[in-house]
């Protein structure tokens, strides 16, 4: 079936740190994911999103790298602030084009 | 508007009744998604809707929950005979191209249903 999950549920870092959120998903016929940041009280907001066909992408001090072979997504932040604080979902397409999300990582930036 | 608006934004009810929640997404926005998320968990597709119909409603956990997008702007998401585990935020997303290469769904804030 299709399912994505992530390894860490919550990761603390240091301001000015980057950080490293990791995903897994299941389905090798997935074609697009996407990484969102929730914060509290809030909808999910897009932060980042890459192809099947591509191996990473870059974006605004974020950088998402999809390893096909095993089936894992990683998003990477970049002197990490204290506003980067937030629930990071990753998510893939589904069959039916809609997105399945995972369960997320809770990431606290200590200052 | 600019972004997805739901109302209510919190809705606080008893067990057995009536519920509906409203989603309006951003103008032009042809697809329209329902998600539930509950506490510590990601967003749980619901139905999702192109244009005035539903082109998937795998994700209803029951006949007591259904959506309605009669006009292809609004939506509202009905549940019947609430139960406490109904309890969550309900969030509601568009997109203008579902179908494209890229599937980036613009959420609204959410609705938050308590069931007491």
């Amino acid at each position: 079936g299709e399912s994505v999950g992530l390894h860490l549920p919550t990761l603390s870092v240091q301001e000015g740190d980057n950080s490293i959120i990791n995903c897994a998903y299941s389905n090798s016929a997935s074609d697009y994911f996407i990484w969102y940041k929730q914060e509290s009280g809030k909808g999910p907001q897009f932060i980042i999103d890459i192809r099947s066909n591509m191996d990473k992408r870059q974006g605004q001090r974020v950088t998402v790298l999809l390893n096909k072979t095993v089936k894992h997504l990683s998003l990477q932040i970049a002197a990490t602030q204290p506003g980067d604080s937030a629930v990071y979902f990753c998510a893939e397409r589904g069959s039916q084009g809609n997105l399945i999300f995972g369960k997320g990582t809770k990431l606290s930036v200590k200052p | 508007g600019a972004g997805v608006s739901q109302t209510p934004s919190n809705k606080v009810t008893e067990k057995g009744k009536y519920v509906e929640l409203r989603c309006d997404p951003i103008s032009g926005h042809t697809a329209l998604y329902w998600y539930r998320q509950s506490l510590g968990q990601g967003p749980e597709f619901l139905i999702y809707f192109q244009g005035t119909g539903a082109a998937d409603d795998s994700g209803l956990p029951n006949d007591r929950f259904f959506a309605v997008r009669p006009e292809g702007s609004v939506s509202t998401l009905k549940i019947q005979r609430t139960e406490r585990g109904d309890s969550a935020v309900y969030l509601c997303a568009s997109n203008s191209e579902p179908l494209s290469g890229a599937n980036v769904l613009t959420f609204g804030a959410g609705s938050r249903l308590t069931v007491l």
